[in-house]
């Protein structure tokens, strides 16, 4: 069974600043997707960013950019010129790459707080 | 946005009664996916479906059941809900499998359940 870990339950940063969220995981796949998630405190989860184990290239979106290193099976987000609606818990999440659907597996998530 | 939504947003029941949750989608999206989000466990997967009619089990499946009799809907029964079940749920949808390429989940508002 795949497992998630995110071993920061809080984190903070000052506005403007760059913060990176860790994430490790635990799998015999080889193929597979990360995801991060972001749920601010409306409670909405929105997808923030992917990644596909095959790609070398780290994924990009805008201010957010992840550090993939599959032989660390390491997973982490950064954050750069952080702004206070950053602030929300985020969550990395796993899913296999197979045939049928598939389930995402989270970890436990990060509180972030982005301070002015 | 993805549009989906979910009803009722929240709910207090007693211990014993049914209840039922509904997820409404619009994307004509094949597969949909009920979660629970609860405080130190991040969010784990109760049932999905990969079809009409077409439904599995997740990892914390014990006391619920679900339906899909159309596309755009998915529905989650409590069939005598417990006080171990109050929680906040997401319904999710995905427009493939993770083979297909299009595999994020895209979330609905959630539903806060309290049971008494």
């Amino acid at each position: 069974a795949q497992t998630v870990t995110q071993s920061q339950p809080e984190m903070s940063v000052q506005e403007a600043e760059t913060v990176t969220l860790s994430c490790t995981y635990d799998t015999s796949e080889n193929n597979y997707y990360l995801f991060w998630y972001k749920q601010p405190p409306s409670r909405q989860m929105i997808l923030v960013i992917r990644q596909e184990a095959y790609k070398q290239q780290n994924a990009t979106e805008n201010r957010f950019s992840v550090n993939f290193q599959k032989a660390a099976k390491s997973f982490s987000l950064k954050i750069s010129d952080s702004q206070l609606g950053d602030t929300a818990m985020y969550f990395c999440a796993f899913m296999k790459q197979q045939g049928g659907s598939e389930k995402l597996v989270f970890g436990k998530g990060t509180k972030l707080t982005v301070n002015p | 946005d993805a549009g989906i939504t979910q009803s009722p947003r929240h709910k207090v029941t007693e211990t014993g009664t049914p209840v039922t949750l509904r997820c409404h989608q619009t994307e004509n999206h094949r597969y949909m996916y009920w979660y629970r989000q609860d405080p130190g466990h991040g969010l784990r997967l109760i049932h999905y479906s990969y079809g009409v009619k077409d439904t599995d089990k997740g990892e914390v499946s014990d006391g619920y059941s679900v339906s899909r009799s159309k596309t755009e809907d998915f529905l989650l029964t409590l069939e005598s809900a417990t006080s171990s079940q109050t929680s906040v749920y997401f319904c999710a949808i995905s427009e493939s499998t993770p083979g297909g390429g299009k595999c994020e989940q895209y979330f609905g508002p959630g539903t806060r359940l309290t049971v008494t």
